[in-house]
């Protein structure tokens, strides 16, 4: 049992250049959360999505878009990066059906990614 | 407007001593509440969870009380070690009961205990 999975651990792009981060889970969660973690903003949630095919904005969406095709992977694009995009990412899943909803969210080891 | 706010300076105390962090938050009618640990260099890690007709929550070493009256949230640990040193998250679901299973966090306090 993984936990939460992402790939990749560090990136380094050039302004403009696109990526893709995926998150993978094996807990059968039905809810996943991109979040982007900054000095002394703490952490703020980019994408989410509460099931297959469904996702949603979070606080801070522009720049970045979100698929969820299969249930356990949800993957964050960045078409153009910018140098405000570096950041350290997270992503984190909750729930599965079997129990009662808590909210509670467990979360990879994040992609540290540097835009020059 | 709706804010968390915990602690923003870095908490350091010996060990041996007990560590308390404070989480409060406006504007929000959470049903319950979380404290997360996070450890340089990787990703958050669920604690405890309190409930909002809990007022206190105890796991080993750690405690948790929650004062909906004063909307905060006060993170205790008992006999603090070297290892208890890390940064902690308060986080709460926004609009109470969600069925997004959103969470807020506050920014986290660094905990330093020193041996």
């Amino acid at each position: 049992n993984a936990g939460v999975t992402q790939t990749p651990k560090f990136r380094v792009l050039k302004t403009g250049q696109s990526m893709t981060l995926l998150c993978a889970q094996d807990m059968n969660h039905e809810y996943m959360y991109w979040y982007r973690q900054d000095p002394g903003m703490g952490l703020r949630l980019i994408h989410y999505s509460v099931g297959e095919g469904t996702t949603a904005k979070g606080e801070v969406p522009d720049g970045y878009n979100v698929s969820r095709l299969k249930k356990q992977n949800f993957l964050l694009g960045l078409e153009s990066a910018a140098p405000s995009q570096t950041s350290v990412y997270f992503c984190a899943s909750s729930w599965d059906r079997g129990n009662p909803v808590t909210d509670t969210q467990y979360f990879g080891p994040g992609t540290r990614l540097t835009v020059l | 407007s709706q804010k968390i706010e915990q602690n923003s300076e870095a908490l350091n105390i010996q060990e041996g001593k007990t560590a308390t962090l404070t989480c409060n938050y406006t504007n929000y009618s959470p049903a319950y509440l979380q404290w997360y640990r996070q450890d340089p260099g990787r990703g958050p890690v669920f604690l405890l969870l309190i409930r909002e007709n809990e007022k206190e929550k105890r796991k080993e070493r750690l405690k948790v009380t929650f004062d909906t009256t004063l909307k905060q949230s006060l993170f205790h640990i008992t006999a603090s070690q070297p290892a208890d040193s890390a940064t902690y998250l308060c986080a709460l679901s926004p609009g109470g009961s969600s069925n997004t299973g959103k969470l807020i966090f506050g920014q986290g306090t660094t905990l330093q205990v020193k041996p």
